[in-house]
């Protein structure tokens, strides 16, 4: 089976714009998680999708925002970009969720100018 | 304090040594991850726990949900276990909540 994809790797923006982020999950799939690290915080829970409901939000703000589409596929949106979203973004699939092996993807790094 | 708190922050050993990662939760659990990072940012699940003990390879996790508490322990150290060794805890909300991390480098 193929492993978690994202897309893209490695993204500049600058301040202000808007950005989406891709995860396509394991075929079967249907959680999808992602998450944000950085060095101060390290790992910190966005929201988990299963079969397009979103299940949990993390104590991010409302420009943090997701969709999972019919495939399992999920996409992430940061709207009006602030320096300090600067980060790693992962994304991680499962079976069903927190109590099953999470499978991560290699990452979105996201740089803030 | 922090819900997961992982001990040492970080450390540094010799091919060979035994290897002990402490994780303490202060929440109840649903499953307990444990996750390795190499340098690049991949992360790997190693372990998913919820009581008792699992083994793979080289690698051992335990348990102890009275005492809020999980080990990762490594035999048998190689340079290649260099890692960030990461404890996540699921709290039966679909949202996992993770420790700090503790990197660990393996000198041959």
């Amino acid at each position: 089976k193929a492993g978690v994809t994202q897309t893209p790797r490695y993204l500049i923006k600058t301040r202000g714009q808007q950005v989406t982020l891709s995860c396509s999950p394991i075929s079967g799939h249907r959680s999808v998680s992602w998450y944000q690290q950085t060095p101060g915080q390290g790992l910190q829970f966005l929201f988990e999708y299963f079969s397009e409901t979103q299940r949990n939000k993390g104590n991010f703000p409302g420009r943090f925002s997701g969709r999972q589409f019919s495939n399992s596929r999920s996409e992430m949106n940061v709207s009006t970009l602030e320096l300090g979203d600067s980060a790693l973004y992962l994304c991680a699939s499962s079976s069903l969720g927190e109590t099953d092996t999470q499978y991560f993807g290699p990452g979105t790094r996201l740089t803030v100018l | 304090k922090n819900e997961v708190e992982q001990s040492p922050q970080n450390l540094t050993a010799q091919e060979g040594e035994f290897i002990t990662i402490n994780c303490s939760y202060s929440v109840g659990i649903s499953a307990l991850h444990w996750l390795q990072q190499h340098p690049g940012g991949g992360i790997v699940s190693l372990f998913m726990l919820s009581s008792g003990k699992k083994k793979h390879g080289r690698l051992i996790a335990t348990i102890n949900i009275q005492e809020k508490h999980s080990s990762l322990h490594i035999t048998a150290s190689h340079p290649r276990d260099s890692a960030v060794y990461i404890c996540a805890v699921g709290q039966g909300a679909q949202k996992l909540v993770f420790g700090q991390g503790t990197r660990l480098t393996i000198n041959p």
